[in-house]
């Protein structure tokens, strides 16, 4: 098993330009979340999934927009990047067997914004 | 709501000393909680939980973590440390059966040579 994956690792975007972030996991989890973390921060929550073709604001989720059409996938959207968008971005993706959430991660991806 | 206060941003330690990370939470209701571990450059990794009965949770690579409901605290520990344990730590909660979970902002563990 793979565990949760994120494309792409880094990458480097202009200030106006678009993007979007993959998370795969197999798993079949029903939760997926989409998270940000900046130094002193911790992590934030901007997006999750309870179930396929549902979404839900986190935290901070202003600047982005998600969706899961599969159960296995969650992409997060850049329609417009701002450098306050400069950051690294974790997905997580967990289920409720067992009564308890217990979160996996995936690698990260390092986004830069000029 | 629930909230999560690590109180140590940066915990600098010798080789081979014991130490202590810090976690208090607060929730109205009951919480599951966690440690993650996070090394350079990588995602997070589960390192124990506390889910019920024993007040002591061990984990992986030789981390303990006790549960102390009366004072809200979930201290993580070791009692040697290695180079190979400098990471950031987040402590986490998740009220019980929900999809919520509360992340602390971290202690950086720095252990010295």
């Amino acid at each position: 098993n793979a565990g949760v994956t994120q494309t792409p690792k880094f990458r480097v975007l202009k200030t106006g330009q678009s993007m979007t972030l993959l998370c795969a996991q197999d798993m079949n989890h029903e939760y997926m979340y989409w998270y940000r973390q900046d130094p002193g921060m911790g992590l934030r929550l901007i997006h999750y999934s309870v179930g396929e073709g549902t979404t839900a604001k986190g935290e901070v989720p202003d600047g982005y927009n998600v969706s899961r059409l599969k159960k296995q996938n969650f992409l997060l959207g850049l329609e417009s990047a701002a450098p306050s968008q400069t950051s690294v971005y974790f997905c997580a993706s967990s289920s409720l067997s067992g009564g308890y959430n217990e979160q996996f991660f995936g690698p990260g991806t390092r986004l830069t914004v000029l | 709501a629930q909230s999560v206060t690590q109180l140590d941003s940066q915990v600098p330690v010798f080789e081979e000393a014991p130490v202590e990370l810090r976690c208090n939470y607060s929730s109205s209701v009951s919480v599951y909680l966690f440690w993650y571990v996070q090394y350079p450059n990588q995602g997070l990794q589960l390192l124990l939980k506390y889910l019920s009965g024993s007040t002591l949770v061990k984990g992986i690579n030789g981390f303990e973590a006790e549960f102390n409901k009366s004072q809200t605290s979930f201290h993580l520990r070791k009692p040697s440390v290695h180079i190979s344990d400098t990471a950031e730590y987040f402590c986490a909660v998740s009220p019980a059966g929900t999809y919520k979970y509360i992340f602390g902002t971290g202690t950086r563990l720095k252990v010295l040579a």
